[in-house]
């Protein structure tokens, strides 16, 4: 079984700020972990995506996670929050090697917000 | 990008009518997914397939079949809609040889009333 809970609904930063998304995972099998973004009424991009390798994982955009298997958590973070960044964020684990390696499980997203 | 075409992209229907939502991929991917998205649930996940003819039920299949004549497309059916099932669909697809990454369609609106 896996599992994503993303701790707060909505965030809202100002420009420049640090940006700080919370994603916290259970799974049965080791996972491979996912941040895709979604703008407004569009499909979801993905951002980044941790398959075992490196810890510290750097996606699109300026984002990067870091894996922490001892804490169950893959946060998303930023510097500097840019006004282009307001979006929709969504943390999803998978299976990597395990019975349940066929499907993505999602968060229920983030939405970010962020102010001038 | 993974080559995904979903159609239509908006549609509304009457309750009780069938609805065939369409998704087409140009990529070769074994693994095709519906998902619909609703406020306050994030993407929850209707069928899967893992490979032509073979699919199975996801967490939300209620109300839905699908089918997969050929890899690159899968359909999804609401045999008869409704209201309930006013939502965003998704497909997707997995790129097993890029550590199993998901791809995502556009979106197909879909209206009950």
């Amino acid at each position: 079984a896996q599992s994503v809970t993303q701790l707060g609904s909505h965030v809202s930063v100002s420009e420049g700020a640090l940006v700080l998304l919370r994603c916290n995972y259970s799974s049965s099998v080791p996972p491979y972990l996912f941040w895709y973004v979604q703008y407004p009424n569009q499909g979801l991009q993905l951002l980044l995506k941790y398959t075992s390798a490196a810890t510290l994982v750097k996606g699109i955009n300026g984002f990067e996670a870091e894996f922490k298997k001892s804490e169950t958590s893959f946060h998303l973070t930023k510097p500097s929050a840019h006004m282009s960044d307001a979006a929709e964020y969504f943390c999803a684990v998978s299976g990597g090697s395990g019975g349940s390696n066929y499907k993505l499980t999602f968060g229920k997203g983030t939405l970010l917000t962020v102010n001038p | 990008d993974a080559g995904i075409t979903q159609s239509p992209r908006h549609k509304v229907t009457e309750t009780g009518t069938p609805v065939t939502l369409r998704c087409h991929q140009t990529e070769n991917h074994r693994y095709m997914y519906w998902y619909r998205q609703d406020p306050g649930h994030g993407l929850r996940l209707i069928h899967y397939s893992y490979g032509v003819k073979d699919t199975d039920k996801g967490e939300v299949s209620d109300g839905y079949s699908v089918s997969r004549s050929k890899t690159e497309d899968f359909l999804l059916t609401l045999e008869s809609a409704t209201s309930s099932q006013t939502s965003v669909y998704f497909c997707a697809t997995k790129d097993t040889s890029s550590g199993n990454t998901i791809y995502f369609g556009e979106g197909s609106w879909l209206t009950v009333v």
